[in-house]
């Protein structure tokens, strides 16, 4: 079936260098994605969504990338901090009419003081 | 969280008792929906509401029941029914229309722990 899926589990980045997670999706016809921060024992919260008719979005020292032609999709970290430490879900709209997403497994991002 | 609260943060239940988690929103919100989050795993939808006393089934409603009698309220029931419980279930709410509208708010989660 369709599904959200991450590259790398774990990803380890020295504190104030970029950080790249990467998700790959299998829906071609999904035409929304957005980036969710998970700290332990939190709920997710929205770092950063971007629609089908956009290929890059930027928020504050955030970046999503969207290339529909390989169906990938990644978040960019820039000048990372330790608060950044956590787990990065991806989601896709998968099912058109009634807004349910689908999610990834997630990443965990360890920043190095 | 957003103005989302859920309640408790932990709760312990002895195998085959029956238990509801609450989840309560003030965005005003017309949608919520409840995940079940397993280590390792991304988010398993349970139940979605769009509209007050209107739900559908997610992908793994066995075991689960819901009702959505106020629009900022959605309790999920854990029946004796669901195999195994144990897990940190997440609420979220989002709107149904405008920009922002596939947006969803997550709650701080309930940690259920079946003896």
């Amino acid at each position: 079936g369709e599904s959200v899926g991450l590259h790398l589990p774990t990803l380890s980045v020295q504190e104030g260098d970029n950080s790249i997670i990467n998700c790959a999706y299998s829906n071609s016809a999904s035409d929304y994605f957005i980036w969710y921060k998970q700290e332990s024992g939190k709920g997710p919260q929205f770092i950063i969504d971007i629609r089908s008719n956009m290929d890059k979005r930027q928020g504050q020292r955030v970046t999503v990338l969207l290339n529909k032609t390989v169906k990938h999709l990644s978040l960019q970290i820039a000048a990372t901090q330790p608060g950044d430490s956590a787990v990065y879900f991806c989601a896709e709209l998968a099912d058109f009419g009634n807004e349910k997403l689908t999610f990834g497994t997630g990443t965990r991002l360890t920043i190095i003081p | 969280d957003g103005g989302i609260t859920q309640s408790p943060k932990y709760l312990f239940r002895k195998e085959g008792q029956n238990v509801t988690l609450s989840c309560e929103q003030n965005l005003n919100h017309d949608a919520m929906y409840w995940y079940r989050q397993d280590p390792g795993q991304g988010l398993r939808l349970i139940y979605y509401s769009q509209i007050v006393n209107d739900f559908q089934k997610g992908d793994i409603a066995e075991g689960y029941s819901v009702s959505r009698e106020k629009k900022e309220s959605f309790p999920l029931t854990v029946t004796s029914a669901q195999k195994n419980p144990t897990a940190f279930y997440l609420c979220a709410s989002s709107w149904t229309s405008g920009r922002s509208r596939n947006e969803q708010f997550f709650g701080p989660g309930t940690r259920l722990t079946v003896l």
